[in-house]
Parts: structure tokens; sequence; C-alpha cells
């Protein structure tokens, strides 16, 4: 079974500062999918950034990169020119890339963002 | 473009009583439906997913149901609700052939959902 975990419960980072949000994953597939979603106060998920296992590069996504080490099975986001509406609950989730597998996600790490 | 909506957005119930909650996406068909719970101060959990009208699988053994009568409606229900049945119930589709593959799961605005 796969597992996803989040070791930060909560950070904070003042505005325009950079936040890297910490990730790691156990998983026996060589071939996965990675997401970052994010859960702002309106409770809405959303999708922020998703990378690819068999992809080396890094995604990136304007001031939202990753950092994706797979031999460490790490996976963490990083946060570039904070902005206040940065605030939120961001998850980490993992998927298999077939079959009907479980979308396993971290607990989260809650991200203040303060002026 | 597509949308997908939940409601009731909050719920209060007793202990023992029926629940119902309704999921329904717009402009888009045969899509990949997913109920997930969202417990206080941890993530979220997959409680069912569903690939067509009719076809339902559950990922957790529990005091709650999926059911999908239309193909872009799914329901939540339960007979008779638990204290610990309380919590932020997200509803979510994807496109593809199986339900994790290479798309994005799209979520709904969720229901809160208090038992007393």
């Amino acid at each position: 079974a796969q597992t996803v975990t989040q070791s930060q419960p909560e950070m904070s980072v003042q505005e325009a500062e950079t936040v890297t949000l910490s990730c790691t994953y156990d998983t026996s597939e060589n071939n996965y999918y990675l997401f970052w979603y994010k859960q702002p106060p309106s409770r809405q998920m959303i999708l922020v950034i998703r990378q690819e296992a068999y992809k080396q590069q890094n995604a990136t996504e304007n001031r939202f990169s990753v950092n994706f080490q797979k031999a460490a099975k790490s996976f963490s986001l990083k946060i570039s020119d904070s902005q206040l509406g940065d605030t939120a609950m961001y998850f980490c989730a993992f998927v298999p890339p077939s079959g009907y597998s479980t979308l396993t996600f971290g607990k989260g790490t809650m991200l203040l963002v303060s002026p | 473009s597509q949308t997908i909506h939940q409601w009731p957005a909050t719920l209060v119930q007793p202990v023992g009583s029926p629940l119902s909650l309704e999921c329904t996406v717009e402009g888009t068909s045969n899509p990949n439906l997913y109920w997930y719970r969202q417990a206080a101060g941890r993530g979220l959990q997959l409680l069912f997913y569903s690939v067509g009208i009719g076809q339902i699988s559950s990922e957790v053994p529990q005091n709650l149901s999926a059911s999908r009568p239309q193909d872009r409606q799914f329901i939540l229900s339960s007979k008779k609700l638990l204290l610990s049945d309380s919590g932020f119930y997200l509803c979510a589709w994807s496109v593809g052939v199986t339900p994790f593959s290479y798309n994005e799961q799209f979520f709904g605005p969720g229901t809160r959902l208090t038992v007393l």
C-alpha cells in the first residue's frame, strides 16, 4: 500500500518570501503521479501542480515548482513570492498510473502567509 | 465548461437519522466520480468511486453507501448516521478510461456534515 507523509502540520511565511512544503511517500511502483492540491478557507480543492514519475524534469507552474527526488521518494513544493492568497491547506497526493487504485493524500500542511 | 455541484452545503443531523448527499456534474459525459471524506485535522479519505451508471466501488468498510442513478449524478447515503460520520464530504470527477490514470480530479465545493 502507498503512504504519503507531510511532516509539517503548519508553516508560516511573510508575503514575497519563498517557502517549501515537504512531502515523502512510500511505494513499490516504478511509475506513478504526484500532485499538490490547495484547499483555501473556502474549502474548494484546487490542483496546484502535478509531476509524472517518469519525467526527470521538475514541474513548474508560475510561482509554484516542485523538487522531485524519485530515489529519495520526496516531492516538495516551493512557493516563490508568496501572496496572501496562498494561505491554505496544502495536500500532497499520490496515484499509480493504471488500474483502479486508491488516490492517497497526505494529512496536509496549513500555510499561513502574513503581510 | 464543466462544473460540479454538491448539496446541501451544510447539514446537521441527529444520530440514527438517514443521510442523502447529492453531487452532479455538468458539461461532460461518462465522468468518473468519487466521494471523499475529510475529518478534522486529517487528509482526504476516498470512500467510493464510480466509472459508470450503477457501478460503485467501495474503498473502506463503513456505515455509508453510494449510488449512481444517472451518468452525472452521484449520491452518498446512510440509513442511520453515527457520530463518527461527521466531517467534510467532497465529491470529485475526472475523465479517463480508469479512475486514477493521467487525469486531474476536479472537486466540488463540499458538504459539511455534523452529526449530533
